[in-house]
């Protein structure tokens, strides 16, 4: 069974310029997530999608931030534009359904290194 | 508010020793919890996780925890530590209602030989 795949694995980009980030979960998993790894600390949520629908995009910080989930398949974030402390691994997440008893499974990351 | 907190940021064990790593949680609700481990440069795998029943789960690679609802934790212990078992470690917690899970910062295990 093929993992999350995540593109690109690494990005180097200005401060104000624009990046995006694309996810492909797992076939038939409903729920999708993304998350923001600062080094030194634990992964934290931006986003989370059901099938299409966005669940919870509190932390999302919007005015620089969006997310999508055309269909209930893939999902692309992007950043505009990008300040030095996005800096961080992007990681994308996925899991059948988001209820109980549900492992989320996660792909290796988009490293972002904003300079 | 709900919080992971992992006390020990980095920790350095001998190969064959036993180890025992640090996780304490505040959660309003009844909590599901997790532990995740992290090689560089790649993604998050799941060691083990616990929902109800019995407090002490079994894992892969050889990990188990146990929760101790009395004192909000979910200690992951391992009897006898491999060079392989070097990476991060992520305690986070969860609820049934599935809302996505927080994490704790980490504690980065070294094996030293």
């Amino acid at each position: 069974e093929a993992g999350v795949a995540q593109s690109p694995r690494y990005k180097i980009i200005e401060k104000r310029q624009s990046v995006a980030f694309w996810c492909n979960p797992i076939s038939g998993h409903a729920t999708l997530y993304w998350y923001q790894q600062i080094l030194g600390q634990g992964p934290k949520l931006l986003i989370q999608f059901q099938n299409n629908g966005v669940v919870d995009d509190s932390q999302l910080p919007k005015d620089r931030f969006s997310a999508e989930r055309l269909k209930g398949v893939d999902s692309t974030l992007k950043i505009q534009p990008a300040k030095l402390e996005d800096s961080a691994v992007y990681l994308c997440a996925s899991s059948p359904q988001a209820t109980s008893g549900n492992t989320i499974y996660f792909g290796e990351g988009s490293w972002l290194t904003v300079v | 508010a709900q919080s992971v907190t992992q006390p020990d940021i980095h920790i350095t064990v001998s190969e064959g020793a036993s180890l025992e790593l640090r996780c304490n949680y505040s959660y309003g609700a009844t909590p599901y919890l997790f532990w995740y481990v992290q090689s560089p440069g790649q993604g998050l795998q799941l060691l083990l996780k616990y929902f109800s029943g019995d407090t002490l789960v079994q894992g892969i690679k050889g990990f188990e925890a146990e929760f101790k609802r009395s004192q909000s934790s979910f200690n992951l212990r391992k009897p006898s530590v491999h060079w392989s078992d070097a990476a991060e470690y992520f305690c986070a917690v969860g609820n049934q209602a599935g809302t996505a899970l927080i994490f704790g910062k980490g504690t980065t295990l070294s094996v030293s030989s």
